[in-house]
């Protein structure tokens, strides 16, 4: 089965910082995806961003990039340039044969 | 483009009552599922659907049913609500591949339940 962690439950950073969310997975898998959703409070899922495990190079989406170190099973979010808007709850998800595995989130909390 | 639309976005419920929890998908998406969403777990598989006629167990699928007799529509019953079952439910459709999801999961708005 596979398994997704993210070991920070919250975390809070100040407007215009950077921060960085961390998530590790198990699986005996090679070809999988791994995404970052956002729920904020409004409850809609946002995908943030993507990425193939078959690529090396790492994912960016505007302000938000990941470091994938596959050898490692590790997919950290990085958030730069935070924004107050950025608040939200963060979930790092897997998907491999057709399902996608949820880790339990990541409060984030962006301060003035 | 509605996407997807998940009814009702709030339902009380007593323990015993029956109840549907409707999705319809207008993205002709084969793959259609069932999470929710509790505290500290994250968002967890109840069932899923990689086409019409076709529904497979999730996570969590105990006391819930599924069927799937359009590419559309993707209905979720409580059979016999029990507190346990309180939760935030969401609908997501997906292109699929023979074994399941292939891309990106569209999402509803989620449908709080509480059962008393």
């Amino acid at each position: 089965a596979q398994t997704v962690t993210q070991s920070q439950p919250e975390m809070s950073v100040q407007e215009a910082e950077t921060v960085t969310l961390s998530c590790t997975y198990d699986t005996s898998e090679n070809n999988y995806y791994l995404f970052w959703y956002k729920q904020p409070p409004s409850r809609q899922m946002i995908l943030v961003i993507r990425q193939e495990a078959y690529k090396q190079q790492n994912a960016t989406e505007n302000r938000f990039s990941v470091n994938f170190q596959k050898a490692a099973k590790s997919f950290s979010l990085k958030i730069s340039d935070s924004q107050l808007g950025d608040t939200a709850m963060y979930f790092c998800a897997f998907m491999t044969l057709g399902k996608l595995t949820f880790g339990q989130g990541t409060i984030l909390t962006v301060h003035p | 483009n509605a996407g997807v639309t998940q009814t009702p976005k709030f339902q009380v419920l007593k323990t015993g009552q029956s109840m549907t929890l409707q999705c319809a998908q207008d993205m002709n998406h084969e793959y259609m599922s069932w999470y929710r969403q509790d505290p500290g777990m994250g968002l967890r598989l109840i069932h899923y659907s990689v086409g019409a006629g076709i529904t497979d167990q999730g996570e969590v699928p105990n006391g819930y049913n599924v069927s799937r007799s359009t590419t559309e529509d993707f209905p979720l019953r409580l059979l016999s609500a029990a507190p346990s079952q309180t939760s935030v439910y969401f609908c997501a459709s997906s292109y699929s591949g023979l074994a399941g999801m292939t891309g990106e999961l569209f999402f509803g708005e989620g449908s709080r339940l509480t059962v008393l």
